[in-house]
């Protein structure tokens, strides 16, 4: 059981704008800031969004992060079937004094 | 360009002990603005943070509940990487084992290759 909560799946036809959540509380997203990672099979995660809302560079600025109170997400534009991957939340939480990750979403390109 | 290049072994038995080594390139180990961490994974437990090492004017290290009584993370500023031994080790802790960078905006951004640890007889 994930102390960050996302949900399993989400999906999208290509061209259209998917958005995936992620619950925490107040002592992780409430209180620090939340990464965003992509990962395909075999391959280690890819930060895609880290301090809420900045994309390091290289990542397309078709992904863009939101956080509010308790909660976040993950905006992908334009949806292409690259895109498809494993999608993970991550944040430091103050009480466990350790990182936190959500379960992970399944993003399916149809 | 940091570079995170894992080693150790894939088998371990029950009751042993899990020993892998993080090698850094393009950063260094001491580094005030950073920090090193190991994450594992598997389908029963997912992402989770075992625990990290990291100087500021002097060495600390957090490890995660889950595993305190277990782990140690040591540098080794020489070689310029760092290390992950688990103890008495079981099959829960079949899962694939990451290091990691936690750079000075919080960002987990440097990640290495993983390896997948079994642990069995």
């Amino acid at each position: 059981q994930s102390v960050l909560t996302q949900p399993p799946s989400a999906s999208g036809t290509p061209g259209q704008r998917v958005t995936i959540s992620c619950s925490g509380s107040s002592s992780n997203i409430g209180s620090n800031t939340v990464n965003w990672f992509q990962q395909l099979p075999g391959t280690a995660p890819k930060l895609l969004i880290y301090n809420n809302n900045q994309r390091p560079s290289g990542v397309p600025d078709r992904f863009s992060g939101s956080k509010s109170g308790t909660s976040a997400s993950l905006a992908i534009s334009g949806l292409q079937s690259e895109d498809e991957a494993d999608h993970y939340c991550a944040a430091w939480d103050d009480s466990l004094k350790g990182w936190v990750f959500g379960g992970g979403t399944k993003l399916t390109v149809l | 360009q940091v570079q995170l290049q894992q080693s150790g072994p894939g088998l371990v038995k029950p009751s042993q002990t899990l020993s892998l080594t993080c090698a850094i390139s393009g950063d260094s180990v001491s580094s005030n603005r950073a920090a090193w961490h190991w994450i594992r994974q598997s389908p029963s437990r997912g992402l989770e943070w075992l625990g990290r090492t990291y100087y500021r004017s002097k060495w600390y290290n957090n490890y995660a509940v889950s595993v305190k009584s277990r782990i140690t993370i040591n540098p080794d500023t020489s070689k310029n990487q760092f290390s992950l031994q688990l103890n008495s080790v079981t099959p829960e802790d079949t899962a694939v084992y990451y290091c990691a960078r936690v750079g000075q905006h919080g960002e987990l951004d440097y990640w290495g290759q993983g390896t997948l640890v079994t642990v069995s007889s």
